[in-house]
């Protein structure tokens, strides 16, 4: 069936580069996302890209995707305590109404 | 315009109880979801409901009931409560696709159930 995976946890330091990574399996899917969920509250998003592009920038968000592997990435330039958050990547799968599929989360943390 | 509203945040219930999760949005989305997040798993899809009138079964909807009563509330049931229904329950909504234009999913804030 569709999975999506993630590295459970990443530690950086204030001001370096963080970056993200996730595997997919639909190759069907159209878009791909990365949400962004602060303690104790929903799920926000953060930026997506559409399945036929390689990458995606947005100020200091750079979303890389690498198709032939379904391998996608979030990297977040010049790191802040407030991006302290947990990330999930979901890619939209081609078919069954669009559904959105999670993975587990990868909890980024950054320390001064 | 509140986006996605759930209620209650918070519920506490006793094994056997019932009771019933609420969600309303007011972005004339077509697409109603209702999700639980455990920890280490991510969001995993319990119903949705594609348009007004219509429910599907997602991942995981065994022990919960959906209801989308018009096309802005999208309530989800559990019968009797069991301790593995502990969980964040997120409900989102989503509008149509268009065209080289795409938003995503809208989620309210969550209702944090605790089943002893």
């Amino acid at each position: 069936g569709e999975d999506v995976e993630q590295s459970l946890f990443l530690s950086v330091r204030e001001g370096d580069s963080s970056v993200i990574n996730c595997t997919y399996t639909d190759s069907s899917s159209t878009y791909l996302y990365w949400y962004k969920q602060e303690p104790g509250a929903g799920l926000q998003l953060l930026t997506y890209i559409f399945s036929n592009m390689d990458m995606k920038q947005d100020q200091r968000l750079t979303v890389l995707l690498n198709k032939k592997d379904k391998h996608l990435s979030l990297r977040i330039a010049d790191t802040q305590t407030g991006d302290s958050a947990i990330y999930f990547c979901a890619e939209r799968l081609g078919s069954q109404g669009g559904k959105l599929i999670f993975g587990q989360g990868t909890e980024l943390s950054v320390k001064p | 315009n509140a986006g996605v509203t759930q209620t209650p945040k918070f519920q506490v219930l006793k094994t056997g109880q019932s009771m019933t999760l609420q969600c309303a949005q007011d972005m004339n989305h077509n697409s109603m979801y209702w999700y639980r997040q455990d920890p280490g798993m991510g969001l995993r899809l319990i119903y949705y409901s594609a348009s007004e009138g219509t429910t599907d079964k997602g991942e995981v909807p065994n022990g919960y009931n959906v209801s989308r009563l018009n096309k802005r509330e999208f309530s989800l049931r559990l019968e009797s409560a069991a301790p593995s229904q502990t969980s964040v329950y997120f409900c989102a909504s989503r509008v149509p696709i268009k065209a080289d234009r795409e938003d995503g999913y809208t989620f309210g804030s969550g209702t944090r159930l605790t089943v002893v």
